[in-house]
C-alpha cells in the first residue's frame, strides 16, 4: 500500500530564517506530487505541482520554492520566512491527473512564523 | 476562473440525523469532483470521487451525487455518528487543471 509522510510535523521560526519542509512518498512509481497551504480560516491553495523529477510548477508566485530530487521527493523552502507564511501545508499525491485519480494527502506541517 | 462554494460553513446535528452537505461550483467542463474529511490538524482523507460522467457515488453511510448541469454536489451522511464530527471539503478538478477546494463545512454530530 501506498503512504506519505512529511516532516517536521510542527515548526516554529522567526520571521527571515530559512524553511525546509519534505514529503515523500512510499509504495508508488512516478507520481504527481503537490504543495497546499491551508491558513486560518482560509481553504487549500495550492502552491506547487510536480509530475515528474525537477519537474516544477508554481500556481502562486511568493517566497517559497520547491525541489524534486527524487522520484518520491517534494521539498518545500523558503530563503527568508515571513509572518504571513503561518499556516498548515500539506503535501498530497495522485497517480496522475485523469478523471478517475484521486489525491491522497500527507498528515501536514503546522508552521508558526513569529 | 473555478470558484467552489459550500453550505452551511458549520452545522450541528443530534446523533442519528440524516444530513445533507452542499458544494456549488462555477464552471460545469470538470473532469470530477472529490469530497474530503478533514480532522483538526491533521490530512485530508478522500471519501469520495465522482467522475463527470458519473451522477453519484456511495460508499457506507456516505453518498454523493454530482449534477454538473447545475454547478452542484451534495454529500448525503445517514444515520450521522459523534465520529462524523469534523470538516468536509468538496474540491472540483477543471479540464487541464488542479483541484479547486471549496471552504468546507464543519460538522459536529452531538451524542
Amino acid at each position: 500500500s501506498q503512504t506519505i509522510h512529511q516532516w517536521p510535523a510542527t515548526l516554529v521560526q522567526p520571521v527571515g530564517s530559512p524553511l525546509s519542509l519534505e514529503c515523500t512518498v512510499e509504495g508508488t512509481s512516478n507520481p504527481n506530487l503537490y504543495w497546499y497551504r491551508q491558513a486560518a480560516g482560509r481553504g487549500l491553495q495550492l502552491l506547487f505541482y510536480s509530475v515528474g523529477i525537477g519537474q516544477i510548477s508554481s500556481e502562486v508566485p511568493q517566497n517559497l520554492s520547491a525541489s524534486r530530487p527524487q522520484d518520491r521527493q517534494f521539498i518545500l523552502s523558503s530563503k527568508k520566512l515571513l509572518l504571513s507564511d503561518s499556516g498548515f501545508y500539506l503535501c498530497a499525491w495522485s497517480r496522475g491527473q485523469g478523471a478517475s485519480d484521486t489525491q491522497y494527502f500527507g498528515p501536514g506541517t503546522r508552521l508558526t512564523v513569529l | 476562473k473555478q470558484e467552489v462554494t459550500q453550505i452551511p460553513a458549520a452545522l450541528s446535528v443530534p446523533e442519528g440525523e440524516n444530513l445533507v452537505l452542499n458544494c456549488s461550483f462555477t464552471d460545469s467542463a470538470i473532469y470530477n469532483l472529490q469530497w474530503f474529511r478533514q480532522d483538526p490538524g491533521k490530512g485530508l482523507t478522500s471519501l469520495l470521487l465522482i467522475q463527470s460522467s458519473q451522477r453519484e457515488q456511495t460508499s457506507g453511510r456516505l453518498n454523493a451525487s454530482l449534477d454538473k448541469s447545475s454547478g452542484r454536489s451534495t454529500l448525503y451522511i445517514a444515520a450521522s455518528q459523534p465520529g462524523d464530527s469534523a470538516t468536509y471539503l468538496c474540491a472540483v478538478r477543471p479540464r487541464g487543471q488542479n483541484f479547486v477546494f471549496g471552504p468546507g463545512t464543519r460538522l459536529s454530530v452531538l451524542p
